[in-house]
């Protein structure tokens, strides 16, 4: 079966810190795994997307997201969060054809000044 | 930049009311899609359409709710006779631009209508 596991329900780092945001994955082909963030009254915007390639990629606002198929993993950092950065964050896995996604429970991020 | 649209943002009904909620993709994309987050829990999918028919959808998706593409630019999603446990956040999406090949494809998502039904 298909799934998506982010362990943390809510995270919270002082400004400039580093972040982790952890997600695993179960998909029986071969995965494409997006980042989405919600912030309060917008929609699911992309920061990051993994169709293939390098395992390491580099999304916008300097996040980035590392593809590990033998730990089913695609975890996001970021070297230094900013206040904007506060938000809701799902991890999502879906399959070649424009086929569903998947969601995670979401992670909330907390930035404390 | 080219967005996706929902209409209304949020919508109040009593329980067994039909409600319609409505959504403009982006104008070039060909595959459609309903997603909904109940309060505190992850987003799920609910159906995806594609050449004017449902190509998925999913235990949800019970005779209760339909959708249709009425016309070239709006796409909705019915709920004949919503339940208290219908009241979620309601996401539409679409994705895979005309010409575009499948495979490679992100989905473009709404801003989202917040349903609740009393």
């Amino acid at each position: 079966a298909q799934s998506v596991t982010q362990p943390d329900i809510h995270i919270t780092v002082s400004e400039g810190a580093s972040l982790e945001l952890r997600c695993n994955y179960s998909y029986g082909a071969t995965p494409y795994l997006f980042w989405y963030v919600q912030s309060p009254g917008q929609g699911l915007q992309l920061p990051l997307k993994y169709f293939s390639g390098d395992t390491l990629v580099q999304g916008i606002k300097g996040f980035e997201a590392e593809f590990k198929r033998s730990q089913s993993s695609f975890n996001l950092r970021k070297p230094s969060v900013h206040w904007s950065d506060a938000a809701e964050y799902f991890c999502a896995v879906g399959g070649v054809g424009a086929q569903k996604l998947v969601f995670g429970q979401g992670t909330r991020l907390t930035i404390n000044p | 930049e080219p967005e996706v649209t929902q209409t209304p943002s949020h919508q109040v009904t009593q329980m067994g009311q039909e409600v319609i909620l409505r959504c403009v993709p982006i104008s070039n994309h060909l595959y459609f899609y309903w997603y909904r987050q109940i309060l505190g829990q992850k987003v799920e999918f609910l159906v995806s359409f594609y050449n004017n028919e449902i190509s998925e959808k999913s235990e949800i998706f019970d005779d209760q709710f339909s959708v249709e593409r009425p016309d070239g630019s709006n796409f909705t999603l019915k709920i004949r006779s919503t339940k208290l446990e219908d009241s979620a956040m309601y996401f539409c999406a679409s994705s895979v631009e005309a010409g575009e090949r499948e495979g490679y494809n992100e989905q473009f998502f709404g801003p989202g209508t917040r349903l609740t039904v009393l």
